[in-house]
């Protein structure tokens, strides 16, 4: 299966800032996709990343607060923008191999942000 | 729409126990079905998955899960777990071609000695 890379691994940002995480892949991939995990809380889907086109964003996110881009097939980011303390979450980069739902993830290991 | 619940928040268990963590879902079509594992700080790593045919699937770390298509249930068990097992499980479950999954809200495995 896929390696991924995820950085940062955790970092601590002032509110009103931006920070872009990085999500690099071992292999060509289809689907990327980013999610958010609130403390204690299960994974939220954010936006689906493919190549070559806009991303797209499940309800309650919208671009201009999380935008995303995807260069190539092994690469991604995602800006969290104008942050505030809500916005503390692990953010999780993940892929499947296939266009197909069938493969499973594959999860980078995360960026644990905290807002102050 | 899909969804998926995970009935146990917590589950206790001494090592050596066996154990079962219970995930039901609902869908009106076919889905497939996954179990992730989530270590202290790290990121997600797949279980096991079922996508179609035998209803008992095996996966790694001595993990299995049943397929219940009548009780829309895919629980997840493991005879004899070890203190490495402590984690957080979740299940998630896809439309077939759809990409993305939807996930329960985690259960909390702790293995006491």
């Amino acid at each position: 299966s896929a390696v991924i890379s995820q950085k940062p691994s955790r970092d601590i940002c002032q509110r009103g800032t931006s920070l872009t995480i990085q999500c690099q892949v071992d292999s060509q991939v289809t689907m990327m996709f980013w999610y958010r995990q609130q403390p204690g809380q299960s994974l939220t889907l954010i936006a689906t990343a493919n190549q070559g086109s806009e991303a797209t964003y499940e309800s309650g996110f919208v671009i201009d607060k999380f935008p995303i881009s995807r260069p190539n097939l092994t690469f991604s980011t995602l800006t969290v923008s104008n942050m505030s303390p809500e916005d503390s979450s692990i953010y999780l980069c993940s892929v499947t191999p296939g266009a197909g739902s069938g493969y499973g993830y594959t999860f980078g290991s995360g960026t644990r942000l905290t807002v102050v | 729409a899909q969804s998926v619940t995970q009935l146990d928040s917590q589950v206790p268990v001494f090592e050596e126990a066996p154990v079962e963590l219970r995930c039901n879902y609902s869908s009106s079509v076919s889905v497939y079905l996954f179990w992730y594992v989530q270590y202290p700080n790290q990121g997600l790593q797949l279980l096991l998955k079922y996508l179609s045919g035998s209803t008992l699937v095996k996966g790694i770390n001595g993990f299995e899960a049943e397929f219940n298509k009548s009780q829309t249930s895919f629980h997840l068990r493991k005879p004899s777990v070890h203190i490495s097992d402590t984690a957080e499980y979740f299940c998630a479950v896809s439309w077939a071609n759809a990409g993305k999954s939807t996930f329960g809200d985690g259960t909390t495995l702790t293995v006491k000695p």
